[in-house]
């Protein structure tokens, strides 16, 4: 069981909004900035948002993220077909002395 | 074009010992962090470990002292060996580069099965 908190699955119609939740605690998220990562079934993960709310080089802004407290947000606006993936949040973790990752959270566009 | 690349066994009995190479092509290891993390099949990403350029580590304590890391910065190559394997230790391996705040660029992944 993963010390962050996403939920299992979220879905949307394409052209809406969607967004996911990351749950950690004060020695996470509270403490550090977050990462979001987009994996394709069979493909390795792409890093999609980092440092709370910055997006990579061709990532459309269509991806917002968001930190308050111990709890992070990832936005999709906009929703496209391939956005259809899985989604992680990774922070760092002081009592790990490492990195974290949540449990996935599985985007269908309906 | 930053690209990193695993090799190695993709079968490997129990008690045995794992081990797998990233080559690193594009870029230097020079000044920078480089992890290793894994999938197990349908479960989330587990964070194994870095090796800074110069040799400094540092392990995921769940791995219990089982994990060990080394680079060779003129081969452009980090590796990875996991020793006492079990079964839970089949998963898809993954390098990634660290910039110390995010993984950037990340390998293909290799499947590593543990089975006799």
């Amino acid at each position: 069981q993963s010390a962050l908190t996403q939920p299992p699955s979220v879905s949307g119609t394409p052209g809406q909004r969607v967004t996911i939740s990351c749950s950690g605690s004060s020695s996470n998220i509270g403490s550090n900035s977050v990462n979001w990562y987009k994996q394709v079934p069979g493909t390795a993960p792409k890093l999609l948002i980092y440092n709370n709310d910055y997006r990579p080089s061709g990532v459309p802004d269509r991806f917002s993220g968001s930190k308050s407290g111990t709890s992070a947000s990832l936005a999709i606006s906009g929703l496209q077909p391939e956005d259809e993936a899985v989604y992680y949040c990774s922070p760092w973790d002081d009592n790990l002395n490492g990195w974290l990752f949540g449990g996935g959270t599985k985007l269908t566009v309906l | 074009q930053v690209q990193l690349q695993e090799s190695g066994p993709g079968l490997v009995k129990p008690s045995e010992t794992l081990s797998l190479t990233c080559t690193v092509s594009g870029a230097s290891l020079t000044g920078l962090y480089w992890s290793w993390i894994r999938q197990p099949p349908g479960k989330s990403l587990e964070w194994i470990g870095f090796i800074y350029y110069t040799g400094t580590t540092s392990y995921n304590p769940s791995l219990k002292g089982r994990v060990t890391m080394s680079v060779d910065t003129a081969k452009d190559q980090f590796s990875l060996s996991l020793t006492s394997v079990t079964a839970a230790d089949t998963a898809v391996y993954y390098c990634a580069r660290d910039l110390n705040w995010y993984f950037d660029v990340w390998g293909r992944g290799s499947l590593v099965t543990v089975s006799s």
